[in-house]
């Protein structure tokens, strides 16, 4: 049981360089999340998609596009890449379950960098 | 407007001694709270929980403590083990029923041998 997988682990790009970043889940979750976390400011979100088939924006969506492509996977596209967008990523998973405490499953991370 | 903060970045403690890492919040219609626990180089892994209709939750040595007059909660380790060292986020649900979290900013706790 793999949990929740991310690709690529670390990424260096050049200004303006695309690149999409993948994850995918086993657990069979109905959510799915992308977050980067910077020094000092946490765990912040950037998209999110609350079922297959839906996406929806968080508290920093600029910069970014998604696809939920199936139930397991939800990528991550930088189309122009920027070094405000150097962070580390994490993707991660839930049931989003009504009532429930909705624990979220985490990735690895991907460490970007750009140039 | 941060939600959920997270006021001291890190806390330094020697082994064997109480962990005590703090969150407050400003939205008391949170249902409940999630403790994070995230070593280098990996993702967060869930810690512990506590729902606002209890004050009180413990795991092994883990207890995580709500003052929702306060709108605070903290997080106590005892016996605090040098494997504890990482960064602790305090978590609280988003809006909606998507399953979202606001995570506050992340304290680092090294404890030393």
């Amino acid at each position: 049981n793999a949990g929740v997988t991310q690709t690529p682990k670390f990424q260096v790009l050049k200004t303006g360089q695309s690149m999409t970043l993948q994850c995918a889940q086993d657990m069979n979750h109905n959510s799915m999340y992308w977050y980067r976390q910077d020094p000092g400011m946490g765990l912040r979100l950037i998209y999110y998609s609350a079922s297959e088939g839906t996406t929806d924006k968080g508290e920093v969506p600029n910069g970014y596009n998604v696809s939920r492509l199936n139930k397991r996977e939800f990528s991550l596209r930088l189309e122009s890449a920027a070094p405000s967008q150097t962070s580390v990523y994490f993707c991660a998973s839930s049931e989003a379950l009504l009532g429930s405490y909705n624990e979220q499953f985490f990735g690895p991370g991907t460490r970007l960098t750009v140039l | 407007d941060q939600q959920v903060k997270q006021n001291s970045p890190s806390l330094s403690v020697q082994e064997g001694r109480i962990s005590i890492l703090n969150c407050d919040y400003t939205n008391s219609m949170f249902d409940y709270f999630l403790w994070y626990k995230k070593y280098p180089a990996e993702g967060p892994t869930f810690l512990i929980s506590i729902s606002s209709i209890k004050d009180k939750n413990e795991d092994g040595r883990f207890t995580v403590f709500l003052n929702k007059s306060a709108k605070h909660l903290s997080l106590h380790i005892v016996p605090s083990q040098p494997g504890d060292s990482a960064v602790y986020f305090c978590a609280a649900p988003g809006s909606g029923n998507t399953g979202k979290l606001i995570f506050g900013q992340g304290t680092t706790l090294q404890v030393k041998p």
